[in-house]
């Protein structure tokens, strides 16, 4: 059965600071990986998809690599801003399947 | 529509009681997907319909829940005789054609307290 984890669960930097969220999984046999953002109260919005083929993906100050081989991911944000604040999500889609595994998420909180 | 609509956007429902919970995708999506998050964790899979079609029904916890997409559009996730432990934000997603590698799209949630 495929886990995933995300480290650290929560994290707190200040504003500038370049950071890394660790998502790792134990089934490699996946079809792509995604990054989401939660704000509170809000549903997930989707930040970068990586299929398996591939070994990152960038989009602005964000930048996910995946190591299938090594079941692990990170996300890299550059510059953090406050507005960065939210509960950052990995998930993975196993092939053969629709359902995305999703780990606990990392709260991030970037301080002015 | 303009996004994922799910409604109510808050639910307290005594034990026993039944609920239905409703999610409105992006007009044209095919795929609808449903899942469960409960405080402090990651969203667990609960059901996925392609149209009308629900092709994978193996995330609803027991047989008290129930998902519908009767004109492969608007669905309904009914949970009969509610738990405390049903407690939780129930989200709805959909996608143009779930063909994995699609972008998904949420709803801000449906939080159901079972009091």
């Amino acid at each position: 059965k495929q886990e995933v984890t995300q480290i650290p669960a929560a994290l707190s930097v200040p504003e500038g600071e370049n950071l890394v969220l660790n998502c790792s999984f134990t089934d490699s046999a996946i079809y792509n990986l995604q990054w989401f953002r939660q704000d509170p109260g809000k549903g997930l919005t989707s930040l970068l998809l990586i299929q398996s083929s591939q070994r990152e993906q960038t989009s602005g100050r964000l930048n996910a690599s995946l190591d299938k081989s090594s079941g692990r991911s990170t996300l890299y944000i550059a510059a953090s801003q406050p507005g960065d604040s939210a509960t950052y999500l990995c998930a993975v889609l196993q092939g053969g399947s629709e359902k995305l595994v999703f780990g606990k998420g990392t709260k991030l909180t970037v301080n002015p | 529509g303009a996004g994922v609509s799910q409604s109510p956007r808050y639910k307290v429902a005594k034990r026993g009681q039944d609920v239905a919970l409703r999610c409105d995708p992006i007009s044209g999506h095919v795929s609808l997907f449903w899942y469960q998050q409960a405080l402090g964790q990651g969203p667990e899979f609960l059901t996925y319909f392609q149209n009308e079609a629900q092709l994978d029904k193996s995330g609803l916890p027991s047989d008290r829940f129930f998902a519908e997409r009767p004109e492969g559009s608007v669905s309904t996730l009914k949970i009969q005789r509610t738990q405390q432990e049903d407690s939780a934000v129930y989200l709805c997603a959909s996608s143009l054609q779930g063909r994995g590698g699609e972008k998904l799209f949420f709803g801000s949630g449906t939080q159901l307290s079972v009091l």
